[in-house]
């Protein structure tokens, strides 16, 4: 089974500032990842798909890089919309199993 | 626009099988693939299992032994079912979308809050 880990586990930011996420794979998983972002009470919604491509509807400040074992999720410029926990999930298992990372909680400094 | 509304008890007792139903709409259930996922209070998520064309289903392997997806093409709905029930097992449930081709989740329903509790 293929284990996500996710680093930071917290990350205090200041609106306007960059920001830059981490996620790992404990195999590789070519570009077979995806981001969401997950606010209180709501359930999650895509932002990257395939590691790299933005979902429909999602504003330019989000980007995503990184392939095999190694992927980052950076927001240009974090609105205080932007405030949230994200995870990370890989789909390379696919049909048999998806698996998600712990997540980054992203909270205002 | 897909929707996704999930319904079922809130509160279930331990030992006892819980049973929740995710009505669709926007989309038909035997064109796409369907899949359930957890979140405990505070944690993060975990899949449980999905269900596509004509009612083939895979389970997480941590949960196979308890879980049942099935579906109603009749009423456009989808049915999890999740036996021997623990404390453990209370979390938000979610019904959800795959995207065609690409395997990563595109539609949410807001999720149903269970507690197992006696």
């Amino acid at each position: 089974e293929i284990v996500m880990t996710q680093s930071p586990v917290t990350l205090s930011v200041s609106p306007g500032e960059r920001v830059t996420l981490s996620c790992r794979a404990s195999q590789s998983i070519r570009n077979k990842l995806a981001w969401y972002q997950q606010k209180p009470d709501q359930p999650p919604r895509v932002l990257i798909y395939d590691a790299s491509t933005r979902a429909p509807g999602i504003p330019a400040r989000f980007s995503g890089s990184g392939s095999g074992t190694e992927f980052t999720l950076t927001i240009s410029s974090l609105q205080s919309e932007d405030f949230a926990v994200y995870y990370c999930q890989q789909y390379n298992d696919w049909p048999l199993l998806f698996t998600f990372g712990p997540g980054t909680k992203v909270d205002i400094k | 626009q897909v929707q996704l509304q999930e319904s079922g008890p809130g509160l279930v007792k331990p030992s006892e099988t819980l049973s929740l139903t995710c009505i669709v709409s926007g989309a038909s259930i035997s064109s796409h693939y369907w899949t359930w996922i957890r979140q405990p209070p505070g944690e993060g998520l975990e899949y449980i299992g999905y269900i596509y064309y004509n009612g083939r289903t895979n389970y997480n392997p941590s949960l196979r032994s308890r879980v049942t997806i099935s579906e109603d093409t009749s009423k456009n709905q989808i049915s999890l079912k999740l036996s021997s029930l623990t404390a453990a097992d209370t979390a938000v449930y979610y019904c959800a979308k795959i995207r065609d081709g690409y395997n990563y989740v595109d539609y949410w329903g807001q999720g149903a809050r269970v507690t197992v509790s006696s």
